[in-house]
Order: structure tokens, then C-alpha cells, then sequence
């Protein structure tokens, strides 16, 4: 069935590293690919989305690509804050709506000054 | 705006007891969800209701119950706790479609 691969964590940056989490998926037809943030205390939040192949999703610096040859949707920021300290997920939607995301099982992230 | 709300925000029970998380949106959205978060696995979906008066099952439905008493509000149901339901639980709602989802800040339950 449909899955969605990250990266373990926690990734441990100091401030203004580059930050990358890796994202790979699993599914039939063409499903729109999600990053959620989830910081200390909150429920997620949309951080970016891409509907098809070779969009890029941006916000807040962060950016990723929907790269359907290799299943992947990498979750990039070129310097990080130690306010970006949070737990990211991936997560997929088949069509038919939001009964259908699945999430993986999420990064975390701190940032040290 | 308060967008969605959920109560309570912690919430401890002894095995066999029973109890009703709330969730509340005011976006007017049709779409509201019930998703659990267990370290490890990401959220899985326990119910959802697309619309007033619809339910159906998400990919975690045992042990639970769902009522969607209006276009605001979806609660979930444990009739009897057992200590494989200690996780934290989320609500969210939606416009439909894959229009932004919107979560609330979630309950932290434990099951003794």
C-alpha cells in the first residue's frame, strides 16, 4: 500500500546550517506530496505542498521538490533558525481528499545557537 | 480566531473507563478528522466526517466512536479504555478536497 519514508531524527544543526530531511514515497497514480510542522505544544501546520511531478512547494525558506523518478519530496532550507526547532512530517494525499494523507512518522529538529 | 479547539488537553484514565474528547472548529468547514499520534508512527486516521451528519472509518477504528452532532462539532468516544489507546490525539478540519488543513493542539492521554 501507500507509504511515506523519512529520515530518523532528531537532526541536531547549529544556526545558519543547511538544513536537509530526506522523504521518499510510495504510491499508485500521482498523489500531492505535503510537509506539516509541528512545533513544541502545537498541532501541524502546513508548512508547503506540491500537486505534481517537478512542482516546487515554498514557505518560510523552506523548500521542496516533487521528484516523481525517484519518489522523493526533500525538505530543504538553506539557514536554519533556532526557532525552526520543531518536528517535521511528509505526508501524501491520494486523491479523493484528506481521508486519504498518510504521514510519515516525522523528523525532529533542534537548532542550537 | 480560534480555529479548532480541543478538550481536554490532558486527560489520564484507569483501563475499562470511558470518556468523550471534544473538538470544536469555527472556519465552517465540512470536513473534520480524528487522528492519533504514537511516537514512532507518525498520525493515523481514526475517523473522519466529511459532512454534517456523515462518518466513516479511518485506518484505526477499533475502540472508538465518533459523533459529528453539528457542522461544528466532532467528538470521539472511548467506551473502554484500554492502555493501547495512550497517545496523543489531534482534531482537524477542512474546507474539503485537499484544501489546508487545520489541526487543534491536540490531547494527551494516558491509559493506567
Amino acid at each position: 500500500g501507500d507509504s511515506v519514508t523519512q529520515m530518523e531524527g532528531p537532526v541536531t544543526l547549529s544556526e545558519e546550517a543547511f538544513l536537509t530531511i530526506n522523504c521518499t514515497y510510495t504510491a499508485t497514480g500521482y498523489p500531492s506530496l505535503f510537509w506539516y510542522v509541528q512545533y513544541p505544544g502545537e498541532g501541524l501546520q502546513l508548512l508547503l505542498k506540491a500537486t505534481k511531478a517537478d512542482d516546487k512547494g515554498s514557505n518560510k525558506g523552506f523548500e521542496a521538490t516533487y521528484r516523481k523518478e525517484t519518489t522523493s519530496f526533500h525538505l530543504e532550507k538553506g539557514s536554519v533558525q533556532v526557532s525552526d526547532s520543531a518536528v517535521y512530517f511528509c505526508a501524501l494525499a491520494r486523491s479523493g481528499g484528506y481521508n486519504k494523507l498518510i504521514f510519515g512518522a516525522g523528523t525532529r529538529l533542534a537548532v542550537h545557537p | 480566531n480560534a480555529g479548532v479547539t480541543q478538550t481536554p488537553k490532558f486527560q489520564v484514565l484507569k483501563t475499562g473507563q470511558s470518556m468523550t474528547l471534544q473538538c470544536a472548529q469555527d472556519m465552517n468547514h465540512n470536513s473534520m478528522y480524528w487522528y492519533r499520534q504514537d511516537p514512532g508512527m507518525g498520525l493515523r486516521l481514526i475517523y473522519y466526517s466529511a459532512s454534517e451528519g456523515t462518518t466513516d472509518k479511518g485506518e484505526v477504528p477499533n475502540g472508538y466512536n465518533v459523533s459529528r452532532l453539528n457542522k461544528r462539532e466532532f467528538s470521539l468516544r472511548l467506551e473502554s479504555a484500554a492502555p493501547s489507546q495512550t497517545s496523543v490525539y489531534f482534531c482537524a478540519s477542512s474546507g474539503g478536497g485537499l484544501e489546508k488543513l487545520f489541526f487543534g493542539s491536540g490531547t494527551q492521554l494516558s491509559v493506567l
